[in-house]
Formats: C-alpha cells, structure tokens, sequence
C-alpha cells in the first residue's frame, strides 16, 4: 500500500520556469491537499480539492494552480516560478473530514529550490 | 475560522525526562484535534487524535494528550523521552463546520539531548 506519492522528490528551477508536481494517493481519499513548508511557519495550506473535479484556495495561493481530474491525483502548477517560492511541498490527503478516519496522510515531500 | 498557536517553537529535554509540547486554539465552531509528527526529511504522520469523549488520548510512542475545552488547549505529553523521539511536532484542528480543512501550528522542535 503505497499511501501518498509526490513526484519529484527534489528539483532546482531557474526563475520563470514551470513545473507540475504530481500527488498521487491509493486510498480512495475525497480530500486533497497541497501544503508548503518553510522554516518557522509550519504548514501553510496552497490549494485543496474536496472531490474530483473541485479545487478551491487555500492560505497561500498567488502563484499556483492545482487540478484534480481523476480522484487519485492532484496537480500543483507554478507557471513562472519565484524564488520567494522556493520551499518544501506537501501533499495530503484525508476521508470526509466529518467521519471518524478524518486525519489526514501526507507524502514525502518535495523540496523545490528556485535559482 | 479557526487558529492554532503552539507556544514554543524549540523544546531541548535530556533522555528519560518528561516533557510537554503545548498547544492553544480558537475556533468559532466545535473542532477535531490532532498531533502530527515530522522526523527529518520525511512527511508527518499522525500521533494522536481528539474527536470525541475521553479529554484524555492516548497515541503511538508513548504519547498522550489532554483536551481541556475551557481553555482551549491540546498540550502533548510523555513520561520519559528517548532519543529516537527528536523531531517536529505539530498542533493542528479541523473545524466541523465549513471547509472541515484542518489548521495547522507552526511546530515544535523537540530535542532530545542524551
């Protein structure tokens, strides 16, 4: 049981450059979730999904799309990548945040560096 | 909406001593609590989680929580801390209302020094 994958794990960008980063989960999760992690600030939510299909905000969206065509996978973008972007990314996902099982399952992370 | 603050950002402790990682929240609406842990270069993975019942929980590793309603804490605890347990820790709530998208804190570094 593989959990949630990111793909990749590590990248360097020069500025305005694009990438996608590839969250995949197996456990058939409504929730998707795209955090960023920089030191001092913990977790900050970017973008999350609430089924397939749906996308919403989250706290820090400005530069990132997200798309979740099929459920078992969620898609960040950043179309003209920043420095001020640089940073560890973190997808999640969780059940029905109402239910019992409704603590969320994070991958490994990838850590994207913008020169 | 909801916010979570965990009052200390760095916590050293020597091996076998008890230590307590803090956390405080506000919400509008009633709340689901957790613990997450973070060991180095890897994702967090669940401690602990409040959702009903019992004030007292009680996770992996040896450790537990108390959920204290009126002053809207979440403090984590354990006896007596190994090495092993040096990593970052994290407060989070998920309202049960709204979004139902939990909040994270900004996490506590323990240290566990031998």
């Amino acid at each position: 049981n593989a959990g949630v994958t990111q793909t990749p794990k590590f990248r360097v960008l020069k500025t305005g450059q694009s990438m996608t980063l590839l969250c995949a989960q197996d456990m058939n999760h409504e929730y998707m979730y795209w955090y960023r992690q920089d030191p001092g600030m913990g977790l900050r939510l970017i973008h999350y999904s609430v089924g397939e299909g749906t996308t919403a905000k989250g706290e820090v969206p400005d530069g990132y799309n997200v798309s979740r065509l099929k459920k078992q996978n969620f898609l960040l973008g950043l179309e003209s990548a920043a420095p001020s972007q640089t940073s560890v990314y973190f997808c999640a996902s969780s059940y029905s945040p109402t239910g019992t099982n409704t603590e969320a399952f994070f991958g490994q992370g990838t850590r994207l560096t913008v020169v | 909406a909801q916010s979570v603050t965990q009052l200390d950002s760095q916590v050293p402790v020597f091996e076998e001593a008890p230590v307590e990682l803090r956390c405080n929240y506000s919400s509008s609406v009633s709340v689901y609590l957790f613990w997450y842990v973070q060991y180095p270069n890897q994702g967090l993975q669940l401690l602990l989680k409040y959702l009903s019942g019992s004030t007292l929980v009680k996770g992996i590793n040896g450790f537990e929580a108390e959920f204290n309603k009126s002053q809207t804490s979440f403090h984590l605890r354990k006896p007596s801390v190994h090495i092993s347990d040096t990593a970052e820790y994290f407060c989070a709530v998920s309202p049960l209302g709204g979004s139902y998208i939990p909040t994270f804190g900004r996490g506590t570094s323990l240290i566990v020094h031998p």
